[in-house]
């Protein structure tokens, strides 16, 4: 079965610490997709990075870095030097390959202080 | 580009009441889909659609009916609503079975 755990349901940093964002996904597919979503209070969704069971490399933008790993079957996201407006939660999603069927975390809500 | 538009922003109903969630994107994409977000549950699928005139059921697809007769449009109608139907509904759409899903702004539903 398809399963996506976020077990972190909130994490409240201050302003310019570092803070990882877990994910830990079960699925028996070797092809599979990976995904993480940003809800801002406004409560839109915003896509932030995929990722295919096939790279594995780290991937960095600005002060965002993901780290998929899949001995561990994890793909952590980091935020460095958080802000306020990162402020959010953070959607951990996974699709198989062949479906359309994605799989949602329950979200791991992002409070940074000013 | 609109991009995924959905209408209305919010909506209140009464038990037993029928409505329709309309969905619209121009971005030419195949796929679209429902979800609907509960307070510590994340998103769970209700039904997609992989084209005009296929669709196909979700994670949770009682008490909700598609269709897809066009590209652009995938209206969710909610046939006799019930309060365990209040949540938020967002529609989401892609190029492709492999592409990222781009959402729209989603529609709050309160079922009284």
């Amino acid at each position: 079965a398809q399963k996506v755990t976020q077990a972190q349901t909130e994490i409240s940093v201050v302003e310019k610490e570092d803070v990882t964002l877990d994910c830990v996904y079960e699925t028996r597919d070797t092809t599979y997709y990976l995904f993480w979503y940003k809800q801002p209070p406004s409560g839109e969704l915003v896509f932030l990075i995929r990722r295919n069971s096939f790279d594995e490399q780290n991937e960095i933008s600005g002060r965002y870095s993901w780290n998929f790993q899949k001995s561990t079957s994890s793909f952590n996201f980091t935020i460095t030097a958080s802000q306020v407006v990162d402020s959010a939660v953070y959607f951990c999603a996974l699709r198989q390959s062949g479906t359309y069927k994605y799989i949602f975390g329950t979200g791991t809500r992002l409070k940074v202080l000013a | 580009n609109a991009g995924v538009t959905q209408t209305p922003k919010f909506q209140v109903l009464k038990t037993g009441q029928s409505m329709t969630l309309q969905c619209a994107q121009d971005m030419n994409h195949e796929y679209m889909s429902w979800y609907r977000q509960d307070p510590g549950m994340g998103l769970r699928l209700i039904h997609y659609s992989v084209g005009a005139g296929i669709t196909d059921q979700g994670e949770v697809p009682n008490g909700y009916n598609v269709s897809r007769s066009t590209t652009e449009d995938f209206p969710l109608r909610l046939l006799s609503a019930a309060p365990s139907q209040t949540s938020v509904y967002f529609c989401a759409s892609s190029y492709g079975g492999w592409d990222t899903q781009y959402f729209g702004p989603g529609t709050r539903l309160t079922v009284l």
